[in-house]
């Protein structure tokens, strides 16, 4: 079993809907991101955290709102999704170090299957 | 941008065979990187990792071999079991910098 747990497992969303995917890590990890992975592709950085802060956005539309509760925590509100939206949307984590997730291995969650329709 | 990329995007091993999966790198700033097994309907696995100070590295049944001269990453697994079978994915980061995937190859252990 993962030690980052991402609920629900499977999402299907209207494009009017508004959903929220969570994470939650209980590693001490203080980076926290989020990934979205298309079909027999890698996965691709959206969003990091580093120590509750978002750190990075990777020119993310706005449709996809993150937020960082608490260390262990980590949310992606999604709002007005689009069909090409669909995809497998994956949380890691990782301990921070000085210069965001440097050198330190991520661990990823099971990820959420995010249907649009 | 620089980018990560893998010789052979499919690879079929006879149950109990050695496999090498192969990866290449451009990022010459690189100094960290990582394997990871995913399989299907779950998140990538962390496999082993290597930093730029070591040319080789063991786990258990995995070793993982850098070549920084020619920017070249292998994982090879010992007697491939069945339960190998899964989508491999390696991943570089330089300090300060985001992790860059791979485009993935697929091992399929055959009985």
């Amino acid at each position: 079993d993962t030690e980052v747990t991402q609920t629900p497992k499977h999402l299907v969303m209207g494009m009017t809907n508004k959903k929220s995917l969570k994470c939650e890590q209980h590693m001490g990890h203080r980076a926290m991101y989020w990934y979205k992975q298309k079909a027999k592709k890698p996965p691709e950085l959206m969003f990091v955290y580093s120590y509750e802060k978002l750190s990075i956005n990777e020119s993310v539309p706005s449709r996809f709102s993150p937020e960082c509760p608490n260390s262990s925590l980590l949310n992606l509100h999604l709002h007005a999704l689009q069909p090409e939206d669909s995809a497998l949307y994956l949380c890691a984590s990782s301990q921070a170090m000085k210069g965001v997730g440097s050198n330190q291995p991520q661990h990823f969650g099971d990820g959420t299957r995010l249907s649009i329709l | 941008g620089e980018s990560v990329g893998l010789h052979l995007p499919t690879l079929s091993v006879q149950e109990g065979d050695n496999s090498i999966i192969n990866c290449a790198y451009s990022n010459s700033a690189s100094d960290y990187f990582i394997w990871y097994k995913q399989e299907s309907g779950k998140g990538p696995q962390f496999i082993i990792d290597i930093r730029s100070n070591m040319d080789k590295r063991q786990g258990q049944r995995v070793t993982v071999l850098l070549n920084k001269t020619v920017k070249h990453l292998s994982l090879q697994i010992a007697a491939t079991q069945p339960g190998d079978s899964a989508v491999y994915f390696c991943a570089e980061n330089a300090e300060g910098q985001n992790f860059v995937f791979g485009p993935g190859t697929r091992l399929s252990v055959l009985p």
